[in-house]
């Protein structure tokens, strides 16, 4: 199975900044098949990210996918408060589907 | 819009099988364009993928918990079905049920539960 490795683990930084987060894969990920969730605490995982850089419904233009093969990354242009949470990457391109073990975005 | 909600007992005993329901509303479970998911989350594991079913029953199921896991599917009460059998402490998770499409570039979860925690414990 494919293993996604993200990082940093946590990433500390403060409204405004400039974030990117990287989702690294064992093996290439064909056509591009890896998404992005966000979760805060107590609730389900949100879709972001579909296709590496398709933004899913309702999504803000501040989120960024992008990558291809086995580098991926998300880029969050200017952190809102809202943005503060857990980032999941999932592959897609091989069975099982499999899920990185997220990266913790925290207020600086 | 579609929603999804399980349910089932929080508290499992070691050895004995874990049974969840997903019950589905806002669009029809016999949909050509989706199939159903569980996905679970622990602290020690991160997010695991069980399985999918499709409303005609087909089902995929991860292999590292094929031997335990049986999806089933009811389609007059808009509900999707888990069972896992033999449970351990390792299976303490919350466990998420969830959309994704039928084709492979689709195969992301769009719409997911709330979750439920199941604890497997004496």
């Amino acid at each position: 199975e494919i293993v996604l490795a993200q990082s940093p683990g946590t990433l500390s930084l403060s409204p405004g900044d400039r974030a990117t987060l990287s989702c690294r894969a064992s093996q290439n990920v064909v056509s591009h098949y890896l998404a992005w969730y966000q979760q805060k605490p107590g609730q389900a995982p949100r879709l972001l990210i579909s296709g590496a850089s398709r933004r899913a419904t309702g999504i803000p233009d501040r989120f960024d996918g992008s990558g291809s093969g086995t580098d991926f990354s998300l880029t969050i242009s200017r952190l809102e408060p809202e943005d503060f949470a857990v980032y999941f990457c999932q592959q897609y391109a091989s069975s099982p589907i499999t899920f990185g073990q997220g990266t913790r975005l925290e207020i600086k | 819009q579609l929603q999804l909600q399980e349910s089932g007992p929080g508290l499992v005993k070691p050895s004995e099988t874990l049974s969840l329901t997903c019950n589905v509303s806002g669009g029809s479970i016999s949909s050509r364009n989706d199939y159903w998911g569980w996905i679970r989350q622990s602290p020690g594991k991160g997010l695991e993928y069980i399985g999918s079913i499709y409303y005609s029953g087909s089902s995929y199921y991860n292999p590292s918990l094929k031997s335990r896991v049986t999806m089933s599917v009811d389609t007059s009460k808009n509900q999707f079905f888990l069972r896992l059998t033999s449970v351990t402490a390792a299976d303490t998770a919350v466990y998420y049920c969830a959309r994704r499409g039928t084709w492979l570039e689709t195969y992301y979860f769009d719409s997911w539960g709330q979750g439920t925690l199941v604890c497997v414990s004496s």
